[in-house]
């Protein structure tokens, strides 16, 4: 256990329709980053939270939108999804990136 | 535009030998690169990192090179065991600064470690 815990781990959804992913940070870290990964390619950043502001942004879809809560929990929100939104969406967490992130084990989206 | 490139998707290697993964980069603001490995159904794993003002850093079986004039940077395992056969991603930030650290990520490489 890593102590980043993303739920659902499985999600199955038709096209056009709206899902809502969740991580929790591990306890005293501050930042959360949303990465994607689509079969054969890396990690794709899309956003950071930073205590609950928004850090950074990076090929992050308009129909896609996020938010840090008081409790540092995220949701990440994919909405009018696509065949190809279909990924494994990680979660990480870090206390100071020389220490690296610490990754949740993901949740795999296919949209049907 | 892929900033950060591991253009061997995969590598077999006989167990006991060296292990060498690469890794490119383009950017030239990067000052800080990392290596991940990742099992099948779990999230990555931070195994190894480097700082720019170095170019070399050894923990256990694992050392990383980063040669700036390149761009280049490399993980050697040595010796190779049967567990290290994973997916390993080779990651770079531009700017350490706390509350900001943001990772570029390269495709990975496939490490099969035979028996």
């Amino acid at each position: 256990d890593s102590g980043v815990t993303q739920t659902p781990k499985h999600l199955i959804t038709a096209t056009g329709q709206r899902v809502t992913l969740r991580c929790s940070p591990r306890s005293g870290d501050l930042s959360v980053y949303w990465y994607q990964q689509s079969l054969d390619q890396g990690l794709q950043f899309l956003i950071q939270y930073y205590n609950g502001e928004e850090r950074a942004k990076g090929n992050i879809l308009e129909r896609f939108s996020a938010q840090q809560f008081p409790d540092l929990h995220s949701e990440l929100n994919l909405s009018s999804l696509e065949l190809g939104d279909s990924a494994l969406y990680f979660c990480a967490s870090s206390v100071g990136a020389y220490y690296g992130y610490t990754f949740g084990s993901g949740t795999r989206l296919t949209v049907v | 535009d892929q900033q950060v490139k591991q253009n061997s998707p995969s590598l077999s290697v006989q167990e006991g030998r060296i292990s060498i993964l690469n890794c490119d980069y383009t950017n030239s603001m990067f000052d800080y690169f990392l290596w991940y490995k990742k099992y099948p159904a779990e999230g990555p794993t931070f195994l190894i990192s480097i700082s720019s003002i170095k170019d070399k850093n050894e923990d256990g079986r694992f050392t990383v090179f980063l040669n700036k004039s390149a761009k280049h940077l490399s993980l050697h395992i040595v010796p190779s065991q049967p567990g290290d056969s994973a997916v390993y991603f080779c990651a770079a930030s531009a700017g350490v600064n706390f509350g900001n650290e943001k990772l570029t990520f390269g495709t990975g490489t496939r490490l099969t470690i035979i028996p």
